[in-house]
């Protein structure tokens, strides 16, 4: 079974819009991470947030806010006021800390291709 | 120096060839991994190293070497390789080993890996 579910293959906004990129995830541990990356086209994979499973407190970090609901198992993503620069696939990923032989190890979702148009 | 780098960028091989891959981070990470990932899908993990020693191999086949020479590099060893290994090969560290508070991975640019 999927532990990180991206519903949304492809988005595509025109400059200046909000985008949401979901994120819902599952797991059986109590204490679990979760994470978003953004991929550009140049490869490198990078960090943008950590968020751990006992803090709900959403986070806003410039132009990103994360929106965390464990009632919904849900870690979405919104960029307000969309850039061209923000163009990437994002992937959200969950690491969990109890279980033995995965312990910490990353479950990426499939990743959503965000395409921003001038 | 937060950033975690890798060579070469772009590799070009034969199925004969032996080459190597190689990461490099001076952050004091403790654990450094290894991810494979093709086209419009997700890293793959393969291996994971910590406090230099190997803690996860995703049954990965023996043509693929890791080593650790030390905390801060990390050498992937590709030997027989197959056109379908082709693809971007993730290099990434973490300050805690797997499971621990501060987990998150920071990855370098990847190697474009390209098998004949």
């Amino acid at each position: 079974a999927q532990k990180v579910t991206q519903a949304q293959t492809e988005i595509s906004v025109v400059e200046k819009e909000d985008v949401t990129l979901d994120c819902v995830y599952e797991t059986r541990d109590t204490t679990y991470y979760l994470f978003w990356y953004k991929q550009p086209p140049s490869g490198e994979l990078v960090f943008l947030i950590r968020r751990n499973s006992f803090d709900e407190q959403n986070e806003i970090s410039g132009r990103y806010s994360w929106n965390f609901q464990k009632s919904t198992s849900s870690f979405n993503f919104t960029i307000t006021a969309s850039q061209v620069v923000d163009s990437a696939v994002y992937f959200c990923a969950l690491s969990e800390v109890n279980r033995g032989s995965t312990l910490g190890r990353l479950y990426f979702g499939r990743g959503t291709q965000l395409t921003v148009w001038p | 120096d937060t950033e975690v780098t890798q060579t070469p960028k772009h590799l070009v091989m034969g199925m004969t060839n032996k080459k190597s891959l190689k990461c490099e981070q001076h952050m004091g990470h403790r654990a450094m991994y290894w991810y494979k990932q093709k086209a419009k899908k997700p890293p793959e993990l393969m291996f994971v190293y910590s406090y230099e020693k190997l803690s996860i191999n995703e049954s990965v086949p023996s043509r693929f070497s890791p080593e650790c020479p030390n905390s801060s590099l990390l050498n992937l060893h590709l030997h027989a390789l197959q056109p379908e290994d082709s693809a971007l090969y993730l290099c990434a560290s973490s300050q805690e080993p797997p499971g621990g508070s501060y987990n998150e991975q920071f990855f370098g640019p990847g190697t474009r890996l390209t098998v004949l």
